[in-house]
């Protein structure tokens, strides 16, 4: 069974730095592009970009290039996206998502909210 | 960016009603259009993809359609669990995109 497991809420201050992981299990890691989605509060989803964690592959959203990094760790078949220059702009809930044929399998998404 | 307009944003129906949902492309995207449902406490379960493919294990009450710009899921006989908001998502182009969604309620 493929699972999707994300880490825990985060609250950050406004200018720091977050990174949140989605740990994938029951598939092959490495086969399968890994994305992320954005969900502000009350709001729709919001496509951030992808890895191909087989060789580290990405692409980005334009709007989100410079905003968010991802990253896979193919030993723990863990991906990671780490969003940086925090505002509250950047609250929201965070998806990792797996594509097949659409993005058919998706973590529980982490919390993230900017606040002083 | 392709633009994916939901125009309805909510929309109320009784149980047992049979439901459309329409999602309009700026551009055509040759039917790469999938559809989400997205319950209240966050889950996202994806229903139909590539128009009109119904996803493994989604009840065949689900049902999409559409070409060129203009796409529609349709729920035939409401039932309670189908309460939720849906998305579609294009992926014509990157990035891909999403409709704003449609926020379904029960009458």
């Amino acid at each position: 069974e493929v699972q999707l497991q994300q880490s825990g809420t985060v609250l950050a201050r406004p200018g720091a730095s977050v990174k949140m992981s989605c740990k994938a299990s029951g598939y092959t890691f490495t086969s399968y592009w890994m994305h992320w989605v954005k969900q502000r509060p009350g709001q729709g989803l919001e496509w951030i970009g992808t890895i191909y964690p087989g060789n580290s592959d990405t692409s980005y959203n334009q709007k989100f290039k410079g905003k968010a990094k991802l990253t896979a760790v193919t030993s723990t078949s863990t991906a990671y996206m780490e969003l940086s220059s925090l505002t509250n702009e950047d609250s929201a809930v965070y998806y990792c998502t797996r594509e097949k044929r659409g993005f058919a399998y998706w973590g529980q998404g982490t919390l993230v909210t900017v606040s002083t | 960016d392709i633009q994916m307009t939901q125009t309805t944003s909510s929309l109320s129906a009784s149980l047992g009603d049979r439901v459309t949902i329409s999602c309009s492309a700026s551009q055509g995207i040759s039917n790469y259009l999938n559809w989400y449902q997205q319950k209240q406490d966050g889950t996202v379960k994806l229903l139909i993809y590539y128009t009109s493919s119904v996803q493994l294990g989604v009840p065949s009450r689900f049902s999409g359609s559409g070409s060129g710009t203009d796409y529609s899921l349709t729920i035939s006989n409401l039932e309670p669990e189908d309460i939720a908001t849906y998305y579609c998502q294009q992926y014509s182009k990157l990035p891909w995109t999403f409709g704003g969604g449609t926020k379904l309620e029960i009458k």
